[in-house]
């Protein structure tokens, strides 16, 4: 338990269907984090958020949607997907002061399937 | 940010030691080496972090030369449940958020 908690933990949708994934860390933190982890390939950063402010969006495809309503809590709203969209998709909290960067405690991720 | 280089897979028996080396050749002089554990289905895991000589602590411990071009992850007397994904990273101890570029990392299986 890392005390990041990311629901739900499996997810079968179409590509024509709307969803969100929904993150939320208990830890006090003041950055969030969007990876996606695909079979055989590392782990990408997909979006970054700090004091609820985007600081990152690493190109990712606009059917991707991020929401930070404070923080703790963190949502990747997702319609349209295609197939290839398929992975895991983690989220992540860290404490990041402005004069050093800190450990990111992850959460046990959501397994997409878009068919 | 620096890239590294890190063995694909390793195998060891329980209660060896085991050492993971990365490589970094290009290593910035504000980089701290991190080390993150994952296993099959879960997030990564934070193991440790140093920036040079030697950094211990209670799960491992990390070999960093003078030149800083290299690191080893070393792990005592392994078990079946140190089997993982095991992920070296360089980058900036820097303000406004922490940058994580993941590699392929390196499969170890630890066997009974």
């Amino acid at each position: 338990e890392t005390g990041v908690t990311q629901t739900p933990r499996h997810l079968v949708m179409g590509m024509t269907n709307k969803k969100s994934l929904k993150c939320e860390q208990h830890l006090g933190h003041n950055a969030m984090y969007w990876y996606k982890q695909s079979a055989k390939k590392p782990l990408e950063l997909m979006f970054v958020y700090n004091f609820k402010e985007q600081t990152e969006n690493n190109s990712v495809p606009s059917r991707f949607s991020p929401e930070c309503p404070n923080s703790s809590h963190l949502f990747l709203h997702l319609h349209t997907l295609q197939p290839e969209d398929s992975a895991l998709y983690l989220c992540a909290s860290s404490q990041e002061t402005g004069r050093e960067t800190y450990e990111q405690y992850f959460g046990p991720g959501t397994r997409l399937t878009v068919t | 940010l620096a890239k590294t280089t890190q063995p694909i897979s390793m195998d060891s028996y329980e209660g060896q030691e085991v050492n993971i080396t990365c490589s970094h050749n290009n290593i910035a002089t504000n980089d701290y080496i991190t080390w993150y554990q994952q296993f099959p289905s879960q997030g990564p895991r934070f193991i440790i972090q140093g920036y040079k000589t030697k950094v211990t602590n209670e799960v491992a411990s990390l070999f960093i030369p003078a030149d800083r071009k290299s690191s080893t992850l070393s792990l005592p007397r392994v078990s079946l449940s140190d089997t993982a994904v095991y992920y070296c990273l360089v980058g900036p101890f820097s303000g406004g958020y922490n940058k994580l570029i993941f590699g392929a990392g390196t499969r170890l299986a630890v066997h009974p």
